[in-house]
């Protein structure tokens, strides 16, 4: 079985500050896929980013970084110069290496305050 | 712009009244997903087709039925809804090169 932990239920954090949200996952498969999802108030979950379990390499894209290692297990992102825009729930998710099995984390709420 | 569409944004039935909720996409994948979330919950799969092919996740309830006439469309049918079906129902795609799932705005299906 695979599981996802995402340990933080809430953050709060002022407009400006940089935040990371964590990730752990467990799962028997070599090859397997990350994912990283936003939903806003308004509910759709929006697709951030998607990462193989061979490549580590981290990646930037605007203020949105992930940092993916297989050491430990953890696929976190991080948030730099926060904005109230951000304010949403981010699930971290697993899918398996036969592709039909998405496991996602608990979500961590985060709350950007002008 | 090709998306997942899922009408109506809300829904609301009464204890009993059977409902169908509905998802379209432009996107052309040929897997279809159906999830409920709850309040403060991650989302939950209550099953999916690959192309028509219906899997059913072990603990969904018979309630929960689904139908997909063609690629485009899938249903979401609650032939007897309870109180404690009040969620809101995600429709997802599966994009084949990536496996990445693209999902809709969700209906949020209230239960009086």
């Amino acid at each position: 079985a695979q599981k996802v932990t995402q340990a933080q239920t809430e953050i709060s954090v002022v407009e400006k500050e940089d935040v990371t949200l964590d990730c752990v996952y467990e799962t028997r498969d070599t090859t397997y896929y990350l994912f990283w999802y936003k939903q806003p108030p308004s509910g759709e979950l929006v697709f951030l980013i998607r990462r193989n379990s061979f490549d580590e390499q981290n990646e930037i894209s605007g203020r949105y970084s992930w940092n993916f290692q297989k050491s430990t297990s953890s696929f976190n992102f991080t948030i730099t110069a926060s904005q109230v825009v951000d304010s949403a729930v981010y699930f971290c998710a697993l899918l398996n290496n036969a592709g039909n099995m998405l496991t996602f984390g608990g979500g961590t709420r985060l709350m950007v305050k002008p | 712009d090709a998306m997942v569409i899922q009408n109506p944004r809300y829904q609301v039935t009464q204890f009993g009244k059977p409902v169908t909720l509905s998802c379209s996409q432009t996107l052309n994948h040929n897997v279809m997903y159906w999830y409920q979330q709850k309040s403060s919950q991650a989302p939950k799969l209550l099953f999916h087709y690959y192309d028509k092919d219906f899997n059913n996740e072990a603990d969904t309830p018979d309630n929960f039925q689904s139908r997909r006439p063609n690629t485009s469309f899938c249903f979401l049918d609650i032939r007897s809804p309870g109180l404690g079906d009040a969620a809101m129902y995600l429709c997802a795609t599966r994009e084949g090169l990536t496996d990445t799932q693209y999902f809709g705005p969700g209906t949020r299906l209230t239960v009086l």
